[in-house]
């Protein structure tokens, strides 16, 4: 089957500790991207990579990291520097920058 | 800056109903405009990508219009089923980033049997 996965589906995060979640996609695509969800609102960009080895900063980019090491892996680190990290966060892929672009199922991130 | 408006927030109908959820964005230097589908606490489905250069799509009992130079979408569905509620979600590929993706916050479809 091909798609994208997301994991963990729950993620508990304790004061001051990174977090790293996981997107995974086997469509072959060069783009990824990272969007955070909050309640009652439409997403907004956290980071995207267009191609391995190298990403760009969204509109919300302060207090996460990524990585491009691979063109099927894109994982995101919530660091301890974002102050409110609880939301719904979303992986998406598309084959260019201008084509469809396809979700994962999400990740839900809550602070304990 | 681009801003993606969608009206209304919430809408609800009786099953078979026509009805026409509305878009509207500020700059009108746009790759192309999508329409999702959300469910509660899952991802997001593709359901139409209209270019910049076209009018409309179509796909089964759904069509988008896409009118650019006023900044406006919209995302007709016909014949409303309750399988169809959803929050629906649109947003533009801008030119000036990129190609990134400005989304609305999205109408809640509520439709009754």
């Amino acid at each position: 089957d091909g798609g994208i996965t997301q994991s963990p589906k729950y993620l508990f995060r304790k004061e001051g500790q990174n977090v790293t979640l996981s997107c995974e996609q086997n469509l072959n695509h060069d783009a990824m991207y990272w969007y955070r969800q909050d309640p009652g609102q439409g997403l907004r960009l956290i980071y995207y990579s267009q191609i391995v080895n190298d990403f760009q900063k969204g509109d919300i980019a302060e207090g996460y990291s990524v990585s491009r090491e691979k063109k099927e892996s894109f994982p995101l680190t919530v660091t301890s520097a974002q102050k409110n990290p609880t939301a719904f966060y979303l992986c998406a892929s598309a084959k260019t920058p201008q084509e469809t672009q396809y979700f994962g199922p999400g990740t839900r991130l809550l602070v304990l | 800056k681009q801003e993606v408006t969608q009206i209304p927030a919430a809408l609800s109908v009786p099953e078979g109903e026509n009805l026409v959820l509305n878009c509207s964005f500020t700059d009108s230097a746009i790759y192309n405009l999508q329409w999702f589908r959300q469910d509660p606490g899952k991802g997001l489905t593709s359901l139409l990508l209209i270019q910049s250069s076209q009018r409309e799509q179509t796909s089964g009992r759904l069509n988008a219009s896409l009118d650019k130079s006023s900044g406006r979408s919209t995302l007709y569905i016909a014949a409303s089923q309750p399988g169809d509620s959803a929050t629906y979600l649109c947003a533009v590929a801008r030119k000036t980033s990129g190609s990134r993706l400005t989304f609305g916050e999205g109408t809640q479809l509520t439709v009754n049997p």
